[in-house]
């Protein structure tokens, strides 16, 4: 158990839709992280938030988006979905910026899109 | 692009032998970490090497880091069917986006009772 828990575990959702992913980090730590896995691929950067401000951003179009709150608990918006969003969403959580600490992973959140 | 890429893509072993599994990257990092995901579920991490240490262990983990040809190994001894899941390499992105990991496609272990 790492104390990061995101919802919910699966999603379905049809191409077009709008979709929310929530994350709450462990505690202690102020920093999230996105990653998209999509089947048989290694994780890759979505965002990253530090202290409710993004700091920084991989790859992706803007209809992915996200917020950070107060408690350090996050969320992932992805708009108008297509079909190639379908993938594993993973968040992680650490103590401050940077990588020179180890991040904690989320269950995941598996979403299909149809 | 991938910064870490891990070798072999899959691995089968017998209950009670050893995996080793290895993890090569591109530029100059201060730390590497190594990540376990079992089907289709959150990774699990396992161990953290600064660039300073030369080998770490964790249980029945050992991890070896060699700066010089930018290569890391992850030594499972003693392998246990519970042990069956994808193992990641992470490295750090000192690139455009402060703070995140690259990660490989992972090392496929299974290991049979």
């Amino acid at each position: 158990e790492t104390g990061v828990t995101q919802s919910p575990t699966h999603l379905i959702k049809t191409r077009g839709q709008q979709v929310t992913l929530r994350c709450s980090s462990q505690s202690g730590h102020n920093t999230v992280s996105w990653y998209q896995q999509a089947l048989g691929q290694g994780p890759q950067f979505i965002f990253q938030y530090y202290r409710e401000e993004e700091n920084g951003r991989g790859n992706f179009p803007p209809r992915f988006s996200g917020l950070q709150f107060p408690n350090y608990s996050s969320e992932l918006n992805v708009n108008a979905l297509e079909l190639d969003d379908s993938a594993l969403y993973l968040c992680a959580s650490s103590r401050g910026q940077g990588v020179s600490t180890e991040a904690f992973f989320g269950q995941g959140t598996r979403l299909t899109v149809v | 692009s991938q910064q870490g890429e891990e070798d072999p893509q899959a691995l089968s072993i017998q209950e009670g032998e050893n995996a080793t599994m290895n993890c090569s990257y591109k530029t100059s990092i201060n730390n590497l970490q190594w990540y376990r995901q079992n089907s289709g579920r959150g990774l699990v991490h396992l161990i953290l090497i600064r660039s300073n240490e030369r080998e770490k262990h964790s249980g029945r983990l050992r991890v070896t880091l060699d700066t010089s040809k930018k290569s890391s190994s992850l030594l499972i001894t003693a392998s246990r069917a519970a042990d069956t899941a994808s193992y990641f390499c992470a490295t750090p992105n000192y690139g455009g986006s402060q703070g995140n990991l690259i990660f490989g496609k992972g090392t496929k272990l299974s290991v049979k009772p």
